[in-house]
């Protein structure tokens, strides 16, 4: 089944202990973003990868940093989460660039800070 | 002013009432505009495709004015599975890799 995994889906952890949310997909795609989601803000990028070794900032990229060693995987890495990072996260990704092609997203990962 | 902007809502509806939620973009050169729906605490999965000429899928309606800058999704008949936050999405920045702006979305609640 064509589909993009992200794991963990749920976690809460203290501020400043540094964590991974992993994001792998299986469809081959070139293009994978991240975003969060907060009430009333809609979705904003954090950071986006449009190929292997090649990623750049979204709107929202303070706190955070991405790698794209692999085409299917794109881990977000808080090195020292701040309770401001407490959100909804959703990997996605799609065949060259969205803005011409449909994004599929992974299931979400909730992440609270305390 | 956002650059994409849509009524929160909610939208209380009865069944097989017909609603219409609109969507505004502030980039006028923007190219690629998307309706996604999203339930509650689930992701986005894309809904339709706009087009120029308006395109139709079921009972789901899309509409573009390109003039007034607003795209618009009607929906016809509703059914309860019909409650979700309709996401307008619009690639609003063309040229910075085509990146796409989501709207906050549009509650709908559909009910018997």
């Amino acid at each position: 089944e064509a589909q993009v995994t992200q794991n963990p889906r749920y976690l809460i952890t203290v501020t400043g202990k540094k964590l991974t949310v992993t994001c792998s997909q299986n469809m081959n795609h070139e293009y994978m973003s991240w975003y969060r989601q907060d009430p009333g803000l809609g979705l904003r990028q954090i950071y986006y990868s449009m190929n292997v070794e090649v990623t750049d900032k979204g709107d929202v990229p303070e706190g955070y940093k991405v790698s794209r060693k692999e085409k299917r995987n794109f881990p977000l890495i808080l090195e020292s989460p701040s309770p401001n990072q407490t959100s909804l996260y959703f990997c996605a990704s799609s065949f060259y660039t969205p803005g011409a092609n449909v994004l599929t997203f992974g299931a979400g990962s909730r992440l609270t800070v305390l | 002013r956002k650059e994409v902007e849509q009524d929160p809502g909610p939208f209380n509806v009865p069944e097989g009432a017909t609603v219409a939620f609109n969507c505004t973009y502030s980039n006028s050169a923007s190219q690629s505009f998307f309706w996604y729906r999203q339930d509650c605490r689930k992701e986005p999965k894309l809904l339709m495709s706009v087009y120029s000429s308006g395109n139709e899928d079921g009972r789901f309606t899309a509409q573009l004015n390109r003039a007034s800058q607003y795209i618009s999704l009607l929906i016809r008949d509703s059914k309860l599975s019909d409650s979700a936050t309709y996401l307008c999405v619009v690639n609003a920045r063309p040229g910075y890799g085509n990146k796409l702006v989501f709207g906050a979305g549009t509650i709908l609640r559909v009910k018997s």
